[in-house]
């Protein structure tokens, strides 16, 4: 199993540039969120869905746009990249392990995302 | 300000050494998970603890949840270092599995 997979894997832009990561699992996951990862603050969730033409934001939304047209893919835009976005973007989704109860089950993460903006 | 906050932020130990990774969240947790990531790489699930004093083990590594499910315990036995990485809590935040709220991590350094 691909399990979450993220392209690309590193990326350089110049500031004002826009870009898609790309986010794509294969387990049927309802469940799908980006968080991007900083030194000394942690996973920080950005965007989130919970079902295909279904989502809504987190903590930190703001430069960034997601859509969610299939179960399977998610991906993050960035309409005009800042260097406050230079980061390391995560994606995850997840399933209940108990169907009645949508905060069990554990969060698959893909490898992550190295964007640099310039 | 973090939810949710890990101590020690860092931690070096000598190989076979015992150690512990503490989560306390100033909100009754309603899940609390643990990851564990290596430099470069995705999370790795641990393990996910939901009721208070719940505890649970995988090969040496044990986690508890407190009565009041307010702090989380990591303890690691006999530590090797392929334990070394980052170790991550999260909590679960509304309604959906998808949000967790992540304390800043504990970077966990095993010297041979």
């Amino acid at each position: 199993n691909a399990g979450v997979t993220q392209t690309p894997k590193f990326q350089v832009l110049k500031t004002g540039q826009s870009m898609t990561l790309q986010c794509a699992q294969d387990m049927n996951h309802e469940y799908m969120s980006w968080y991007r990862q900083d030194p000394g603050m942690g996973l920080r969730l950005i965007h989130y869905s919970v079902g295909a033409g279904i989502t809504d934001q987190g903590e930190v939304p703001n430069g960034y746009n997601v859509s969610r047209s299939t179960t399977e893919d998610f991906p993050l835009r960035l309409l005009s990249a800042a260097p406050s976005q230079t980061s390391v973007y995560f994606c995850a989704s997840s399933y209940p392990s108990d169907p009645g109860d949508p905060n069990t089950g554990e969060l698959f993460f893909g490898e992550g995302s190295r964007l640099t903006v310039l | 300000s973090q939810e949710l906050e890990q101590s020690p932020q860092s931690l070096i130990v000598q190989e076979g050494k015992n150690l512990t990774i503490n989560c306390t969240s100033s909100k009754t947790l309603y899940g609390l998970y643990w990851y564990k990531q290596k430099y470069g790489e995705g999370l790795i699930f641990l393990m996910m603890l939901q009721k208070g004093g719940e505890e649970k083990s995988h090969e040496k590594i044990t986690a508890k949840l407190d009565e009041k499910k307010q702090q989380s315990s990591l303890h690691i036995t006999a530590s090797q270092p392929s334990h070394a990485g980052i170790y991550l809590c999260g909590a679960v935040r509304g309604t959906s599995g998808s949000r967790l709220t992540f304390g800043e991590g504990t970077q966990l350094t095993v010297n041979p």
